[in-house]
């Protein structure tokens, strides 16, 4: 069965700050990966997915992610994080319309500082 | 497009009584699903369909049930209400190919007293 393991419950970063989620999966076969973010009261929006071809991935609102298969690894990424990027965000992986579904990780709450 | 919709927002049920959270979508979507979000447990899918009359169970199934009577809704209910089953609920669509975005509604947050 796949699973995936957010190892950070809580990361605070200072407003300007870079910023690195880490997300580790275990699956069996090709992976397809997304991050979500979920801010407060609402519901998920996609930031990005992986699924073929070039390992590093860019998403909406200057995120990017990372592939490692050697690794099992698909971090999170943003150069200069802003105020408006405080939430959860959730890594999932997933074989998509599928029996499995998406399994999501437990989630990074992310609380940035002024 | 509305996309994928839920509603009530909020509920409050006691123990035991029964009722039917409303899921719908409008991007023709093969793929619906429902994931419960829990305090620390991420999301956990329930169910799911892959399409009109299909329906499956997904990793945390007991207490509910679903239909699929036509793509566009995937209702869910819960038969006999538990404390257990205080959650926020999330209904998801997408088309069928592995590599398809789920879109997910705004969530009901149901208590059970």
């Amino acid at each position: 069965a796949q699973s995936v393991t957010q190892p950070d419950i809580h990361i605070t970063v200072s407003e300007g700050a870079s910023l690195e989620l880490r997300c580790n999966y275990s699956y069996g076969a090709t992976p397809y990966l997304f991050w979500y973010v979920q801010s407060p009261g609402q519901g998920l929006q996609l930031l990005l997915k992986y699924f073929s071809g070039d390992t590093l991935v860019q998403g909406i609102k200057g995120f990017e992610a990372e592939f490692k298969r050697s690794q099992s690894s698909f971090n999170l990424r943003k150069p200069s994080v802003h105020w408006s990027d405080a939430a959860e965000y959730f890594c999932a992986v997933g074989a998509g319309g599928g029996a499995d579904g998406l399994t999501f990780g437990k989630g990074t709450h992310l609380i940035i500082q002024p | 497009n509305a996309g994928v919709t839920q509603t009530p927002k909020f509920q409050v049920l006691k123990t035991g009584q029964s009722m039917t959270l409303q899921c719908a979508q409008d991007m023709n979507h093969e793929y619906m699903s429902w994931y419960r979000q829990d305090p620390g447990m991420g999301l956990r899918l329930i169910h799911y369909s892959v399409g009109a009359g299909i329906t499956d169970q997904g990793e945390v199934p007991n207490g509910y049930n679903v239909s699929r009577s036509t793509t566009e809704d995937f209702p869910l209910r819960l038969l006999s209400a538990a404390p257990s089953q205080t959650s926020v609920y999330f209904c998801a669509s997408s088309a069928l190919r592995a590599e398809d975005t789920q879109y997910f509604g705004p969530g009901t947050r149901l208590t059970v007293l």
